[in-house]
């Protein structure tokens, strides 16, 4: 079974401060992606990034960036010079491509406040 | 390119109403999904369609909770007789196919209240 942990509930900082969104996940499965989704008070998910499992490598959009690390199993996300338009719930997700069904497992969210 | 579409968008019933909400997928995406979001928690696939055929089912609650995608392309998520359990919010999503690293698109969510 798959399991996604996002182990900070709420985190709170101050506009311009750098952020990281910590991601844990579990698999046996050897294929499987993962993504970040943000979710403003609004409702809708937002899709953010989307990273394999083969593909251990960086990557940086403007002023997120995100680290994926196999090892520890690990893909965390991290907003550099956060601004208010920031807040929001951030969720990560691990997508398995075995088996007949193929889905979505979302973590718990992190809820994220940059305050002006 | 338009998104996920969902109807309505807020709802609130009393227990053992019916209630019933509407998706609409992104122009051409063949697997469609509902999941149910209760608050301070991530989302939870409710069931999944590849076409108009059911690919996965095994969270949805039968016994109250039903959903079609009859042509294949819009789908229609029921629930009857509603419980306060099911105060949520129920989010649509699509994606080209059911292929993993295929990005699924979520809608804005029907937010149901259960009085």
């Amino acid at each position: 079974a798959q399991k996604v942990t996002q182990a900070q509930t709420e985190i709170s900082v101050v506009e311009k401060e750098d952020v990281t969104l910590d991601c844990v996940y579990e698999t046996r499965d050897t294929t499987y992606y993962l993504f970040w989704y943000k979710q403003p008070p609004s409702g809708e998910l937002v899709f953010l990034i989307r990273r394999n499992s083969f593909d251990e490598q960086n990557e940086i959009s403007g002023r997120y960036s995100w680290n994926f690390q196999k090892s520890t199993s690990s893909f965390n996300f991290t907003i550099t010079a956060s601004q208010v338009v920031d807040s929001a719930v951030y969720f990560c997700a691990l997508f398995i491509s075995s088996g007949s069904a193929r889905q979505l497992t979302f973590g718990s969210g992190t809820q994220l406040t940059v305050l002006p | 390119e338009a998104g996920v579409a969902q109807s309505p968008r807020y709802k609130i019933i009393e227990k053992r109403q019916s209630v019933a909400f509407w998706c609409n997928p992104i122009s051409g995406h063949a697997t469609l999904y509902w999941y149910q979001q209760i608050l301070g928690q991530g989302p939870k696939l409710l069931i999944q369609f590849q076409n108009n055929g059911v690919v996965d089912d095994s969270q949805l609650p039968k016994d109250r909770f039903s959903a079609e995608r009859l042509k294949g392309v819009d789908s229609t998520l029921k629930i009857q007789p509603a419980k306060l359990e099911d105060s949520a919010v129920y989010l649509c999503a699509s994606s080209r196919d059911g292929v993993a690293g295929n990005t699924i698109y979520f809608g804005e969510g029907s937010w149901l209240t259960v009085v």
